[in-house]
């Protein structure tokens, strides 16, 4: 039984540019929520996804923005990057009340 | 807003010391409370978790109490292991977000 697979594994991008990272839910899972994770901080909730749409968002500009698609799995995407948008980004997965399971992550760099 | 403060690290101890770390928290509602644990390269493992007051939660020895007198939710492990070294977080839960401390590193010598 697979768990939350995040794709890629690393990224390197430069200022200005924009990004699409990538998750698959755990099995089962029909909710997905993004966190950034900055070197040596706890992650930061980004946004939540139910149903295809964005149930709750957390302190981030609008140039953060998701997607949900009808098998659950859900596309982050990140707008202008900015040499501070450098982080782990980490997608969680849960189904009702349960808690959330994490994937591995994405690495992205901002050069 | 809801928030969680936990004790700094990093924490170094010998193999079969005794583990605790402490986290409190500020809430809105009636917050769920969990530790995760990050090995390096990896994402977050739930560890345990609590969902009201005076509940225990438990695994791999690892043990916290929902104490809602003095919001407090401190981790402890009576014996630990070198493959206890880890960053540990300890988060609430209002609603369907998640909010996390900022971790303590514990590091295991043999």
């Amino acid at each position: 039984d697979a768990g939350v697979t995040q794709s890629p594994t690393h990224l390197i991008k430069t200022r200005g540019q924009q990004v699409t990272l990538r998750c698959s839910p755990k099995s089962g899972h029909d909710t997905v929520s993004w966190y950034q994770q900055a070197l040596g901080q706890g992650p930061q909730f980004i946004f939540q996804y139910y149903e295809e749409e964005e149930r709750q968002r957390g302190n981030f500009p609008d140039r953060f923005s998701g997607h949900q698609f009808p098998n659950y799995s859900s596309e982050l995407n990140v707008n202008a990057l900015l040499l501070g948008d450098s982080a782990l980004y980490l997608c969680a997965s849960s189904l009702g009340i349960q808690p959330q399971h994490f994937g591995d992550g994405t690495r992205l760099s901002i050069l | 807003g809801d928030s969680v403060t936990q004790m700094e690290g990093p924490v170094t101890l010998s193999e079969e010391a005794f583990l605790t770390i402490n986290c409190t928290y500020t809430a809105t509602g009636y917050p769920s409370l969990f530790w995760y644990v990050q090995y390096p390269g990896e994402g977050l493992q739930l560890l345990l978790k609590a969902t009201k007051a005076d509940d225990k939660g438990s695994n791999k020895g690892f043990e916290a109490t929902y104490r809602k007198e003095t919001t407090s939710f401190h981790l402890e492990k009576g014996s630990v292991q070198v493959s206890d070294s880890a960053v540990y977080f300890c988060a609430l839960k209002v609603d369907y977000k998640l909010s996390f401390g900022a971790g303590t590193t514990v590091t295991v010598r043999a």
